[in-house]
């Protein structure tokens, strides 16, 4: 059973940037794509960018472009999430899911989530 | 990009059917997912692929998906299932998911 637990909550003044992690156990990492998701306060689900670790290949939404990094160590069967500039309403819980294997786009295991808070 | 389309507010009695609608352009011809998301925890994916369930899901979650209207039903509500329902589809226009806005699930 494929399991993921991301890092704690963080807080982080404008301008600034935040890591979160994500690490994978009980499943076959290296090809699994990981995605995140972001959920602001009282908001929907926004797609932020995905990564498969092995070779690695990301792609981020385009409205991230620039200040989102998705990278994977297959060593330690841990994604990371890197965002940069960071605004206020970048305050959000930060979920990383796994895409589905049957390659239908669902996401079907879920980290607990990552709170971060942006004060200006 | 695609707009899927959500109720922001669903009530029920216990015991009752509830129907949560999500709304897109010819919708379905998409492969639509749904997921509960409880207070304070991360969204668990309920239905998927249209109308399939997965495993430890309850036969009361059901979907379908025709036209520009996909449905999650969930029959004899009960308190626990109260909770936000959000719906998702691949935009292949920007090759990543999408979701909607979300509906609450009240249960009176």
């Amino acid at each position: 059973q494929v399991q993921l637990v991301q890092s704690g909550a963080e807080v982080r003044k404008a301008g600034s940037s935040v890591t979160v992690s994500c690490k994978a156990s009980g499943g076959s990492f290296s090809w699994d794509t990981i995605s995140w998701v972001r959920q602001a306060p009282g908001q929907g689900l926004e797609w932020l960018g995905r990564i498969i670790p092995a070779p690695a290949r990301a792609h981020h939404a385009h409205s991230f472009q620039g200040r989102i990094t998705v990278t994977a160590d297959t060593s330690t069967s841990t994604t990371y999430m890197h965002l940069s500039s960071l605004r206020s309403d970048d305050t959000a819980t930060y979920f990383c899911a796994r895409d589905a294997p049957t390659r239908t786009g669902s996401l079907d295991v879920w980290g607990n989530g990552t709170t971060v808070t942006v004060s200006s | 990009s695609y707009v899927l389309t959500q109720p922001p507010s669903v009530s029920v009695a216990p015991g009752q059917t509830a129907t949560i609608t999500c709304g897109g352009d010819n919708i379905g011809i998409k492969t639509l997912h749904w997921y509960q998301q409880r207070p304070g925890q991360a969204p668990v994916l309920v239905v998927y692929d249209d109308s399939l369930r997965p495993s430890g899901i309850p036969e009361r979650f059901s979907g379908s998906n025709s036209g520009n209207t996909a449905t999650l039903t969930i029959s004899r509500v009960e308190a626990g299932d109260e909770a936000d329902y959000s719906c998702q589809v691949w935009d292949s226009s920007t090759d990543h998911p999408v979701f909607g806005g979300g509906t609450k699930l009240t249960v009176l």
